[in-house]
């Protein structure tokens, strides 16, 4: 069974904020959310991650909700090379439970409009 | 440049040929991966290598041999191919055990098997 729920596609004006959901309504206590993107025919890219607070790096920001079935990244000002497969995916910590692998999913895919 | 370099970028080979894909890592990672994206699917993990021991196979055909001298390297074997096997073809190393950061993942290598 999917961990993660993602909408197959969405569109972003330039410019202007993009805002990616993600539901994984079965995490565990102990599951990190991973954000990833692919931009076309590359390798996948890190963005961000969390566990329950919210997190900003320069790429994006992480918002997840108190009770952690939901979560959204957000990419403040989208340019056109934004536009890539985005990727949600949970996993265990591996510092306390071994390395889990990896998962991906079938992503969003984000296309932003000029 | 991600840190992890694939080659060759691109490679076409008939079915009876023998090729290997290589992959390099220079973050001093102790685990690496492989991949296959194959068109309109989603990332599906091949193998996994701790320390150079292969700790995963995900059910492949062992026309992909997989080899590990070390924990810089690693190379995918190929021989007898089929069509169905062109895809995207992605490393990618980890610091398993490390801060739960995710993985770094190569460019890729993009295989046609006429």
């Amino acid at each position: 069974d999917a961990k993660t729920t993602q909408p197959p596609s969405m569109d972003c004006a330039e410019g202007r904020a993009a805002n990616l959901p993600c539901n994984h309504s079965t995490i565990s206590g102990n599951e990190y959310v991973y954000w990833y993107r692919q931009i076309h025919s590359q390798g996948p890219q890190y963005i961000i991650h969390g566990l329950k607070n919210n997190e900003t790096n320069e790429m994006a920001s992480l918002i997840i909700t108190e009770d952690r079935k939901s979560s959204t990244l957000i990419l403040p000002h989208a340019t056109l090379r934004d536009t890539a497969v985005y990727y949600c995916i949970v996993r265990v910590d591996i510092s306390n439970f071994g390395n889990e692998k990896l998962t991906f999913g079938t992503g969003t895919r984000l296309t932003i409009i000029p | 440049e991600t840190g992890v370099t694939q080659t060759p970028r691109h490679l076409v080979m008939g079915m009876t040929n023998k090729k290997s894909l290589k992959c390099e890592q220079h973050l001093g990672h102790n685990a690496m991966y492989w991949y296959k994206q194959s068109a309109k699917k989603p990332l599906e993990l091949m193998f996994v290598y701790n320390f150079k021991e292969q700790t995963e196979n995900n059910s492949v055909p062992s026309r992909f041999s997989p080899e590990c001298p070390n924990s810089s390297h690693l190379f995918l074997h190929l021989h007898t191919l089929q069509p169905e096997d062109s895809a995207l073809y992605l490393c990618a190393s980890s610091q398993d055990g490390g801060e739960p950061y995710g993985y770094t993942f190569g460019s890729g290598t993009r295989l046609t098997v006429v």
